[in-house]
């Protein structure tokens, strides 16, 4: 049972360029997570935003959050070819808070 | 840092064999998880870890079941491998909060 869904499930794009991700999720949470992966890798924490907040800056990364609309999106400015990965977005699923429920993931190639 | 060990990288198994994964943190968190990661199906978790000797089933379990006997340590084990389980496992730990997750690097296993 997948709680977020990420779309598109792929993203080819130039270096320099902007790069949007989108997270769609099915039932109420407090929090939502994304995750980076490198080919081949394990997962690393990118950034959280709570579901009282509304939009959250790291760095090149900017996270929104709807929780009307039960979706985020994930915006990495100024793509460079080392951000080509996988991104997830992850939930922890409402039965059990201690569950951490991730979707399918968007493949990231950013071109020279 | 916060470090997550699986012990192997790559593995390769018979169809039938019992197959152990383990998997260890060094930062005291209660939580661990155990996750399955194929083309196209995202991350999908098996069986995670709320504290020693605690545990619940994920999504999919069937085929697989846990150890926690000390806390640092996690152990997945395949009673009887098939070649369905072919995958990517991935073991992650966090504090029981709403709270990033730490993974290890991966476990290829190959079931032959």
């Amino acid at each position: 049972s997948q709680q977020g869904e990420e779309d598109p499930q792929a993203l080819s794009i130039q270096e320099g360029e902007n790069a949007t991700m989108n997270c769609s999720y099915k039932t109420s949470i407090n929090n939502l997570q994304w995750y980076r992966q490198n080919s081949g890798r394990g997962l690393v924490h990118l950034i959280l935003i709570r579901s009282n907040e509304r939009e959250k800056h790291s760095g090149r990364l900017r996270v929104t959050l709807d929780t009307s609309k039960k979706s985020s999106s994930l915006l990495i400015t100024a793509s460079r070819a080392a951000d080509t990965a996988s991104y997830f977005c992850a939930t922890p699923w409402m039965d059990s808070s201690y569950k951490l429920i991730f979707g399918s993931g968007t493949r990231l190639l950013v071109r020279p | 840092d916060v470090k997550v060990t699986q012990s192997s990288r790559y593995l390769v198994k018979r169809t039938g064999e019992k197959v152990f994964l383990e998997c260890v943190q060094d930062m005291d968190h209660e939580n661990m998880f155990w996750y399955r990661q194929d083309p196209g199906l995202g991350l999908r978790l098996i069986y995670f870890s709320y504290d020693v000797k605690m545990k619940e089933k994920g999504d999919i379990p069937e085929g697989y079941s846990v150890s926690r006997e000390k806390k640092e340590r996690f152990s997945l084990i395949l009673e009887s491998a098939s070649t369905n389980q072919t995958s990517m496992y991935l073991c992650a730990s966090r504090v029981p909060a709403d709270t990033e997750a730490f993974f290890g690097q991966g476990t290829r296993l190959t079931v032959v």
